[in-house]
């Protein structure tokens, strides 16, 4: 039973443009949600994070939006860089066993020069 | 200012050997926790510990598998007679004391790519 769901595996870009990555999950015990970015033979790296009592958070070219009421969430990335290139792992934490982190199967963002 | 070290980097196992997976977590960090990513998977929750407590083991598979956290030296995860499912990557992370995982930037290492063959 996935909880954190990730539906487009792959996304492309022309740089410049917006990117949008989106996530929906299923536990409503989830208070926390995190974006991490991941390159090839890398460790996850954190981006940026949204509590679960604001619908958005911002941080220079990376806003996220949470909508508590359709359990979804997105990350955008404006203007989108040949850098953000990498795979975007969504991410949720709270309710039981709050330490533990539940991640989505990520979606691989090419961004075209 | 290091980060979560992981060792090795690459890790090739035979069918049937043991694989130990080491974990530093940065300094100051008491917590550490284990994830395990398989091909085209996100990453999978498989232990929490705290120095020599393991706190929740619920992600690990129930036989092969352990993990400690001395009160010296890394965090070892180990997998005995090593099975050809066991091939991943194994990525640990750490936090502070007092705070959870979740509301803190966790800082995960690079990862050990185990390769069973």
């Amino acid at each position: 039973d996935q909880q954190v769901k990730q539906n487009s595996p792959s996304l492309s870009v022309q740089e410049g443009r917006i990117s949008i990555l989106n996530c929906d999950y299923t536990n409503s015990m989830f208070d926390y949600f995190l974006w991490y970015k991941k390159y090839p033979a890398e460790g996850p790296t954190f981006l940026i994070s949204i509590s679960s009592i604001k619908d958005k958070n911002e941080d220079g070219r990376f806003t996220v939006f949470l909508n508590k009421s359709a359990k979804h969430l997105s990350l955008h990335i404006v203007p989108s860089q040949p850098g953000d290139s990498a795979v975007y792992f969504c991410a949720a934490g709270g309710g039981a066993g709050s330490y533990q982190l539940t991640f989505g199967k990520g979606t691989k963002l090419s961004v075209i020069p | 200012n290091a980060g979560v070290m992981q060792n090795p980097r690459h890790l090739v196992r035979r069918r049937g050997q043991e694989a130990r997976l080491r974990c530093s977590p940065m300094k100051g960090h008491s917590h550490v926790y284990w994830y395990r990513q398989l091909p085209e998977e996100g990453l999978k929750f498989m232990v929490y510990l705290q120095k020599e407590n393991i706190i929740d083991e619920s992600g690990m598979p129930k036989e092969r598998f352990s993990a400690e956290f001395p009160k010296e030296g890394p965090s070892i995860l180990r997998i005995q007679q090593v099975v050809r499912g066991d091939s991943a990557a194994y990525f640990c992370a750490s936090s502070p004391p007092g705070q959870r995982i979740a509301n803190t930037e966790a800082f995960f290492g690079q990862g050990t790519r185990l390769t069973v063959v």
